[in-house]
């Protein structure tokens, strides 16, 4: 059961132009998404969130857009550039059962981004 | 604030043989989380510490997998008899109680022949 999915595996972009990475959920009760970037042979990196009572939430080139009807959120980055090639994930918190105060993350499988110069 | 440090870095080990990780968080995060990500995936939770008490583990950590968080500072997870099939990155993470993002460490990449 993925409760987070990533449709597009990979995405390649011209430097310059507009970088699209989608993600889809079908858990109701999640109410925050990160997204989270990782370069080979490193762990992921937090790169920006949302809450859900926004649909909007923008941080210098990356803006994310969260569509609750939909259950789907995206991340915009403009303008990419060829350092912005990686694995980028979508995530979202959920309470674990044995302690509210904890939370576990349920990543997306992950789009790699490639930005050619 | 040296971020989150795991070691080793890279472990080939033989099947049947045991392994140890380490990982070091953030010195003032009292949570703990350890991660399993294999190619193609994302990372997948498998434990969770508040402090030394150990409060949640996946139904992916099997009885051959055990962690420890002594003291509540450094955690060790142990895979006893490995298996290919438990070859993958373990990422350690940390936080702080309130915050929804974690901070990684690089990783362990187990490989297991």
């Amino acid at each position: 059961d993925q409760q987070v999915k990533q449709n597009s595996p990979s995405l390649s972009v011209q430097e310059g132009r507009i970088s699209i990475l989608n993600c889809d959920y079908t858990n109701s009760m999640f109410d925050y998404f990160l997204w989270y970037k990782k370069y080979p042979a490193e762990g992921p990196t937090f790169l920006i969130s949302i809450s859900s009572i926004k649909d909007k939430n923008e941080d210098g080139r990356f803006t994310v857009f969260l569509n609750k009807s939909a259950k789907h959120l995206s991340l915009h980055i403009v303008p990419s550039q060829p350092g912005d090639s990686a694995v980028y994930f979508c995530a979202a918190p959920s309470s674990l059962m044995n302690n509210n105060a904890g939370n576990m993350l349920t990543f997306g499988g992950g789009t790699r981004l490639m930005v050619k110069p | 604030d040296t971020g989150v440090s795991q070691d080793p870095r890279h472990k080939i080990t033989k099947r049947g043989q045991n392994v140890t990780f380490r990982c070091d968080p953030i010195s003032e995060h009292n949570r703990l989380y350890w991660y399993r990500q294999t190619l193609g995936q994302g990372p997948e939770f498998l434990t969770y510490f508040q402090n030394e008490a150990q409060l949640e583990k996946s139904r992916l950590l099997s009885d051959r997998f055990s962690a420890e968080r002594p003291k509540g500072s450094f955690s060790t997870l142990e895979i006893q008899r490995t298996e290919q099939g438990d070859s993958a990155m373990y990422l350690c993470a940390s936080a702080k109680t309130g915050n929804y993002g974690y901070t990684f460490g690089s990783g362990t990449r187990l490989t297991v022949v």
